[in-house]
């Protein structure tokens, strides 16, 4: 257990349709990244949130968005959804203290896109 | 971002050492090597990271070449929950962005 929790743990969505997922970071954590998992492959990073800013976007469009929180929890909001958005999303955890700050990762959210 | 190398799979039998290579030929001066490891149904999992010495924690060591082309992550004695995707990633922190590969999958034999 790394204290990061996701919700909801599945879902399912139509094509063209929104999805916002949710993470609450680990206490005392303030950095959240997101990541796309798709079956078969390792993670890929779609961006990260520092004390509520955007903090370093990866290779994916605009219509993925994201929030953080003053309590550091984050949203990732996907628009227009397509099919090939259903993967599992996961978030990560970390602390910027230091070079020490390893990421914890939520247990993910698995989005299907029919 | 510099790219890592790692055999798609290993096996191993339960209770004996196991030694997961990684080769990263283009690692960048400050570069950190990270092992993250992927239990089934579950998100990655943090297991060591180094940047010039070995390393050890309670979870693995880390072997790291002296030109820093390479690295092994070595589990003393591997038991069946140490059936994972493993992963060797380079960044300037763990906080960063992490890219990850495609893995090494680690199957522990009874």
């Amino acid at each position: 257990e790394t204290g990061v929790t996701q919700s909801p743990t599945h879902l399912i969505k139509t094509r063209g349709q929104q999805v916002t997922l949710r993470c609450s970071s680990q206490s005392g954590h303030n950095t959240v990244s997101w990541y796309q998992q798709a079956l078969g492959q390792g993670p890929q990073f779609i961006f990260q949130y520092y004390r509520e800013e955007e903090n370093g976007r990866g290779n994916f469009p605009p219509r993925f968005s994201g929030l953080q929180f003053p309590n550091y929890s984050s949203e990732l909001n996907v628009n227009a959804l397509e099919l090939d958005d259903s993967a599992l999303y996961l978030c990560a955890s970390s602390r910027r203290t230091g070079f020490r700050d390893e990421q914890y990762f939520g247990p993910g959210t698995r989005l299907t896109v029919t | 971002d510099a790219k890592t190398t790692q055999p798609n799979s290993m096996e191993s039998n339960e209770e004996e050492p196991v030694h997961l290579p990684c080769n990263h030929s283009t690692i960048s001066g400050t570069d950190y090597i990270h092992w993250y490891r992927q239990l089934p149904s579950q998100g990655p999992e943090y297991v060591i990271h180094g940047l010039t010495s070995n390393v050890n924690n309670r979870m693995a060591s880390l072997a790291i070449a002296e030109d820093r082309k390479s690295s092994t992550l070595i589990l003393h004695r591997a038991t069946l929950r140490d059936a994972a995707v493993y992963y060797c990633i380079l960044a300037e922190s763990s906080g960063d962005k992490l890219t990850f590969g495609t893995g090494t999958r680690l199957a522990v034999r009874p």
